[in-house]
């Protein structure tokens, strides 16, 4: 079971860039990586997502070191509305039973 | 797209009360999840469809929890009776298998149900 070990909390300061990792020693080969963002009183909304190297969009990136034993969620320059929790997945969706939320990452953007 | 829809938004009821909470995935997609998510337990997998068809409800807490999707676009999580510690946010999420096997799952607002 590929669970997923994340920092309970960490605090930032507007306009810095925030990097959040994620620790899944038993990771399968067919799993991939997930990241989500929640904001109080919402449903989660999937973030990036990668299964080797590194991955970028328009929001963030995701570096995997080559052993996938572990990733960081990069925010560059946070602002007050990257307040959130985030949370790392690590999965195959032919098993979605293994998807485990965990407790995530509160992020706090200060100002 | 109006996204995953679901209803109702808020519902408080009494202990001992059938509860019914309504979903709608987007259009298309094959995959079917409902989470219910706690401050003590956090974010946790109920049940999900696939097509339709039950995959895996080992995360179904109890026998009164009981889940059903007659077509694509429609799926209902049923607890009867409900008790006081089943007072949750639940979340139905859907997504579409992509070519390779990530996942990328799209999540209703959620229901937040209150049992007195």
């Amino acid at each position: 079971l590929a669970k997923t070990t994340q920092p309970i909390s960490m605090d930032s300061y507007e306009g810095q860039e925030v990097n959040i990792t994620c620790s899944h020693n038993n990771i399968a080969t067919n799993d991939y990586i997930t990241w989500y963002q929640q904001f109080p009183s919402q449903g989660p909304r999937f973030i990036i997502q990668g299964y080797k190297t590194k991955v970028t969009n328009e929001v963030a990136s995701l570096f995997i070191p080559a052993d996938r034993k572990s990733s960081t969620l990069s925010l560059p320059r946070v602002s007050l509305s990257d307040t959130a929790v985030y949370y790392c997945l690590v999965g195959d969706i032919s098993l979605a039973n293994n998807l485990f939320f965990g407790t995530g990452t509160r992020l706090t953007v200060i100002p | 797209d109006a996204g995953v829809i679901q209803s109702p938004r808020h519902e408080v009821t009494e202990m001992g009360q059938e509860v019914t909470l309504r979903c709608k995935p987007i259009s298309g997609h094959d995959y079917l999840f409902w989470y219910r998510q706690t401050m003590m337990r956090g974010l946790e997998l109920l049940i999900y469809f696939n097509n339709n068809v039950p995959i895996d409800d080992s995360g179904m807490p109890e026998d009164r929890f009981s889940a059903k999707m007659p077509n694509a676009s429609f799926s209902t999580l049923k607890i009867q009776p409900s008790e006081p510690r089943d007072s949750a946010v639940y979340f139905c999420a859907s997504s579409l298998r992509t070519g390779g096997q990530g996942i990328e799952q799209f999540f209703g607002p959620g229901t937040r149900l209150t049992v007195l």
